[in-house]
């Protein structure tokens, strides 16, 4: 079965400066990969995924993050952070070609300080 | 609709009482999931549909728990004689038919009490 890890539970960063969240998965099959984020009170928000292609992927309000097979890394950045990047970020893994259940890891609170 | 819905938003309920909780998936959708979102606990995986297919119940935490599907696209989870521990938020999520990715509802915030 897959696994997600998330090594930081909370993460605090000030305005403008770059953030990496960390998430490592296991799996003895390959696995698409997904970042959500949570803003308070609302439910989870796609912020980018991983099929295949690219190692590299960019997705909304500026994140990115790299797929890194040999490291089985899924590590989320961004060079800038606002304010309202403030919210609850969670790593997440998907067997490839197999049904959707998706497992997610524990959460990092993202914590912007002015 | 546009989006995942889920009623109610809010839910507060006497410990012992029967609840219900609805989620209505994006129009088209095949597949529909339930998550529980406990403090500190990350999302935990409680039942998945998939079009007419038997519902994989094997994240339900006990018998209390039930779920299902009318009709291929509205979801109710009932939790019957609600405990404390039953307190959390109830996430409900669609996806296309063998799709990657979800796309959330707001959830239901349950509070036992």
């Amino acid at each position: 079965a897959q696994s997600v890890t998330q090594l930081d539970s909370q993460v605090p960063v000030f305005e403008e400066a770059p953030v990496e969240l960390r998430c490592n998965y296991s799996s003895s099959v390959s696995v698409y990969l997904f970042w959500y984020v949570q803003y308070p009170n609302q439910g989870l928000q796609l912020l980018l995924k991983y099929l295949s292609g690219s190692t590299l992927v960019k997705g909304i309000n500026g994140f990115e993050a790299e797929f890194n097979k040999s490291q089985t890394s899924f590590h989320l950045r961004k060079p800038s952070v606002h304010i309202s990047d403030t919210a609850e970020y969670f790593c997440a893994v998907l067997i490839s070609g197999g049904y959707q259940k998706v497992t997610f890891g524990i959460g990092t609170k993202l914590q912007v300080i002015p | 609709g546009a989006g995942v819905s889920q009623s109610p938003s809010n839910k507060v309920t006497e410990k012992g009482k029967d609840v219900e909780l609805r989620c209505d998936p994006i129009s088209g959708h095949t597949a529909l999931y339930w998550y529980r979102q406990s403090l500190g606990q990350g999302l935990e995986f409680l039942i998945y549909f998939q079009g007419n297919s038997a519902p994989d119940k094997s994240g339900l935490p006990s018998d209390r728990f039930s779920a299902e599907r009318t009709g291929g696209s509205v979801s109710t989870l009932t939790i019957q004689r609600t405990q404390q521990e039953d307190s959390a938020v109830y996430l409900c999520a669609s996806s296309p038919n063998r799709a990657p990715g979800y796309t959330f509802g707001s959830g239901t915030r349950l509070t036992v009490v």
